[in-house]
């Protein structure tokens, strides 16, 4: 239950196409659901996150769809660079507690020039 | 936002030996996380570490081989003890703002043990 489950694994897109990766989980206590951008020899970077809701959130070409009743969320990304190039993994964690992050599996980004 | 530091960024060791990272954040945060990321895969939470209580750790992962200390509100190291080859591994911190659920990582450590 506290899985969340990332697809697809590995995505090739074209520049200045759409990259769409999307997440699905159990727990209905989630509450807040970022996704983190990962460059090779770096540490995650927080990209953009949304709460239960809304059920979207865009911020630039990062947009995040959420959808409760089916549990599932989703990132789009925009007029996809060669610079997105890079793992991607959504997350969930809860208020309450510690606030542990449950992390998706991952997707690799190719944007192919 | 929090600017967070790691030491060593990377470290080759032999089994058998421990490795203590270190994780420097540039503000006073309540909430600091250990997490493990084997090569090609997720990040794997090891322990959460709040300042002034034990650590509290995920299931599969104990205090004597992963020691923790949070001595105030800016610092934690991770003890990586009597490594083998399986511990290889980036090991990563970060740090949760108060008020909010947002988490920033640490650049991370990677761990080559032979």
């Amino acid at each position: 239950q506290q899985q969340v489950k990332q697809s697809p694994q590995s995505l090739i897109v074209q520049k200045g196409g759409i990259s769409i990766i999307n997440c699905a989980y159990e727990n209905t206590a989630f509450d807040y659901f970022p996704w983190y951008q990962q460059f090779p020899g770096k540490g995650p970077a927080l990209l953009i996150a949304i709460r239960p809701d809304v059920s979207e959130k865009k911020e630039g070409r990062f947009t995040i769809s959420f959808n409760k009743s089916a549990k599932q969320f989703s990132l789009h990304i925009m007029d996809s660079q060669p610079g997105d190039s890079a793992t991607y993994f959504c997350a969930a964690s809860m208020s309450t507690g510690f606030q542990k992050l449950v992390f998706g599996t991952g997707t690799r980004l190719l944007v192919s020039p | 936002s929090a600017v967070i530091s790691q030491k060593p960024s990377r470290d080759i060791c032999q089994r058998g030996t421990s490795l203590t990272i270190q994780c420097q954040v540039d503000s006073q945060v309540t909430m600091m996380f250990w997490y493990r990321q084997q090569p090609g895969q997720s990040l794997t939470l090891i322990a959460t570490a709040n300042q002034g209580s034990e650590a509290t750790y995920e299931s599969g992962f104990v205090i004597d081989k992963f020691p923790i200390s949070r001595p105030n509100l800016t610092f934690s190291t991770l003890t990586v003890s009597n490594m083998s080859p399986e511990d290889s591994s980036i090991y990563l911190c970060s740090v949760g703002i108060t008020g909010s659920h947002e988490q920033y990582f640490g650049p991370g450590t990677r761990l080559t043990v032979t």
